[in-house]
């Protein structure tokens, strides 16, 4: 069965860090690409970023470049998002997505993990 | 302001048939996939359609979806109270090279 828990949310001041982790099992990670994507309570889902399956080729949303960076372990199945200089409107609860093995687009998501929640606040 | 363009809410009654929009443009929906989502209360959203009108393992024939220019149609029949939830489009966008959702659609099962 495939899982992905994800944990590292909290509460952070603004400018702050945070690194978020995602444990995969149930499949072979180091084959599927990976994406991030967030949610505000009562809002609709927002895409942050994604890698492909190597680590050798990342992808952001304008609003989240060059403070956060994607990267991955294929050895130990884990994805991660370290997130710098928070800000209050990166306030969410953040999910790493799997790609379909099916999907011919590659941006569908087929497993989700529970998400984690970030709250960026003075 | 999402990129894709949902209805907010939708309503019908049990056992009978509701379709969910999602407008886009020539850059997202007009040349890419599109997926769908399911979300209840609390949860991960929950793929039920893929590359626009295909149904992932465990998702009942009750469920479709089609494509059209740059739109995009989810259909649900034999509407269930277990139906009820907040529905998502979703496909990547060629211009802002990112994936992109719509707002979401509340389907109300009366």
């Amino acid at each position: 069965e495939v899982q992905l828990v994800e944990s590292g949310g909290g509460l952070v001041q603004p400018g702050g860090s945070l690194r978020l982790t995602c444990a995969a099992s149930g499949f072979t990670f180091s084959l599927y690409w990976m994406h991030w994507v967030r949610q505000v309570p009562g809002k609709g889902p927002v895409w942050v970023s994604r890698i492909n399956s190597d680590g050798s080729s990342t992808d952001y949303a304008d609003s989240v470049k060059g403070r956060f960076t994607i990267s991955r372990d294929n050895a130990k199945n884990t994805l991660y998002l370290q997130m710098n200089s928070l800000r209050v409107e990166d306030t969410a609860v953040y999910f790493c997505a799997r790609v379909g093995s099916r999907c011919s687009g590659g941006t569908c998501y087929s497993h989700w993990g529970q998400g984690t929640l970030v709250t960026v606040s003075s | 302001q999402s990129v894709l363009t949902q209805p907010p809410s939708v309503s019908a009654a049990p056992g009978q048939k509701v379709t969910i929009s999602c407008s886009g443009s020539s850059s997202n929906i007009g040349n890419n996939y599109v997926s769908w989502y399911q979300q209840l209360p609390g949860t991960a959203p929950k793929l039920v359609i893929y590359d626009n009108n295909k149904r992932p393992s465990g998702i009942p024939d009750r469920f479709s979806g089609s494509k059209s220019g740059t739109s995009a149609t989810l259909g649900i029949t034999g509407l269930q109270t277990g139906d009820e939830a907040d529905y998502y489009c979703g496909t990547w966008d060629s211009s802002l090279s990112a994936v992109v959702f719509g707002g979401g659609t509340k389907l109300t099962v009366l």
